[in-house]
């Protein structure tokens, strides 16, 4: 079965530092993938998505960017973070190509304390 | 531009109904979803419906869509306090990536 984690579950940066969300996936293949940011009382925004390994396709233009350095990897990052950047992150997955049966998959999430 | 819409609240009895709305505005959408988020957790998908569908039911839910007015409600009957968390809706225009989420509605079960 597949399963997609997220790490770490929670953490407090202070403005300016940078950032690192990882995400993998396990139990399946080529995969694409997605990075969500849900801030307080708003629904999911889509940041990135990707289709395959270095493919990365941004739908917000922001200080955040994104990598796929090995199939299963989805990494969320930044090089100085804003107080705006709080928020709870969600990756996801899904499989083939968009249509019917391409149902996304979110993993736990990694809460974001931006002080 | 794409938009979908939910309130915010919704506070039900255990043992009652609930019914949960949405609007969306992209006559393009092709796929509706609905989501359950349980507190601190992700997203769990929890059914969806094509837009040539008119209602989907399964077990305890009951999805309802109006084409016309772009509208899709999620009924969940004999509501539990288990049911308690917040509930999306999303949509998706065929054969893109980009699935685009609602705000999210807080349901409140009281025992």
């Amino acid at each position: 079965s597949q399963t997609i984690h997220q790490w770490p579950a929670t953490l407090v940066q202070p403005v300016g530092s940078p950032l690192s969300l990882e995400c993998t996936v396990e139990g399946t293949s080529n995969p694409n993938l997605y990075w969500y940011r849900q801030a307080a009382g708003r629904g999911l925004q889509l940041l990135f998505y990707s289709v395959g390994i270095g493919q990365i396709s941004s739908e917000v233009p922001q200080n955040l960017s994104a990598s796929r350095p090995q199939d299963r990897q989805f990494i969320l990052s930044s090089k100085k973070l804003l107080l705006s950047d709080s928020g709870f992150y969600l990756c996801a997955w899904s499989r083939g190509r968009p249509g019917p049966q391409e149902t996304q998959y979110f993993g736990p999430g990694t809460r974001l304390l931006v002080l | 531009g794409e938009d979908v819409e939910q309130s915010l609240f919704l506070s039900v009895r255990e043992g009652d109904s609930s019914v949960i709305n949405c609007t969306y505005t992209d006559s393009s959408s092709t796929y509706l979803y609905w989501y359950k988020q349980e507190p601190g957790a992700g997203l769990q998908l929890l059914t969806y419906i094509f837009s040539n569908m008119d209602m989907k039911q399964d077990q305890r839910l009951t999805v309802l869509l109006n084409k016309k007015d772009k509208h899709l409600s999620l009924r969940i009957a004999d509501t539990q306090t288990g049911d308690s968390a917040i509930y999306f809706c999303a949509e998706k225009e065929t054969g893109g990536f980009k699935t685009i989420f609602g705000a999210g509605t807080r349901l409140f079960v009281k025992a």
